[in-house]
């Protein structure tokens, strides 16, 4: 089974502080996409940044930027200037781009992050 | 251009009974997913569908559940004799085509059963 593993439950940050959300996974493909969602207490899944994995460039949306390194099968989440309004579960995940299953998102276990005032 | 639409958002059914879950797609989106979080973990992949067609479901257990997208109105998810361990949230997402790049996803229908 391909998987995607968050090996921190937790993190927490003070706010105006930077953060980094690891993530780590397995495939057998070349090319795919990774991504990260923010789950809120709201439970609404809301897309937070987007890689494709035969982009060597780094993806970035204000002050979220993400490592991906393809060789090692990371791709950590860094959030900079954290806000009050980032708390939140964030989950990694991982779509495939061929073959038969490239319609499956397969997610992590979640790492909850808390943001102190 | 709305999002996707889920509804109930919380349903609450006695063990035995069972549970319709409905996803409204994107406009203009025709391939929908359905997702499964159980308490403390991430989402699972369950079943995609594809209007009037099953494509995968392979995620989905074997006995009292089965989805449906028809040509006309929205997704269904129906679980039968619902169990406690049926109690999770469930999550419907829906994309332009096959492999986009983004599923979009709906708030979700967090099912209880007690």
């Amino acid at each position: 089974a391909q998987t995607v593993t968050q090996s921190q439950p937790e993190m927490s940050v003070q706010e105006a502080e930077t953060v980094t959300l690891s993530c780590t996974y397995d495939t057998s493909e070349s090319d795919y996409y990774l991504f990260w969602y923010k789950q809120p207490p709201s439970r609404q899944m809301i897309l937070v940044i987007r890689q494709e994995a035969y982009k060597q460039q780094n993806a970035t949306e204000n002050r979220f930027s993400v490592n991906f390194q393809k060789a090692a099968k990371s791709f950590s989440l860094k959030i900079s200037d954290s806000q009050l309004g980032d708390a939140a579960m964030y989950f990694c995940a991982r779509l495939g781009s061929g073959g038969g299953s490239n319609y499956k998102l397969t997610f992590g276990k979640g790492t909850l992050l808390t943001v102190n005032p | 251009n709305a999002g996707v639409m889920q509804n109930p958002r919380h349903l609450v059914r006695r063990r035995g009974q069972e549970a319709r879950l409905r996803c409204s797609p994107m406009k203009g989106h025709s391939h929908v997913y359905w997702y499964r979080q159980l308490p403390e973990e991430g989402l699972k992949f369950m079943v995609y569908l594809q209007k009037e067609n099953i494509i995968d479901e392979s995620g989905m257990p074997k006995e009292r559940f089965s989805a449906e997208f028809p040509k006309e109105g929205p997704s269904i998810l129906r679980i039968q004799q619902v169990v406690r361990g049926d109690s999770a949230a469930y999550f419907c997402a829906s994309s332009p085509r096959p492999g986009a790049d983004e599923q979009y996803f709906g708030p979700g229908t967090r099912l209880t059963v007690t």
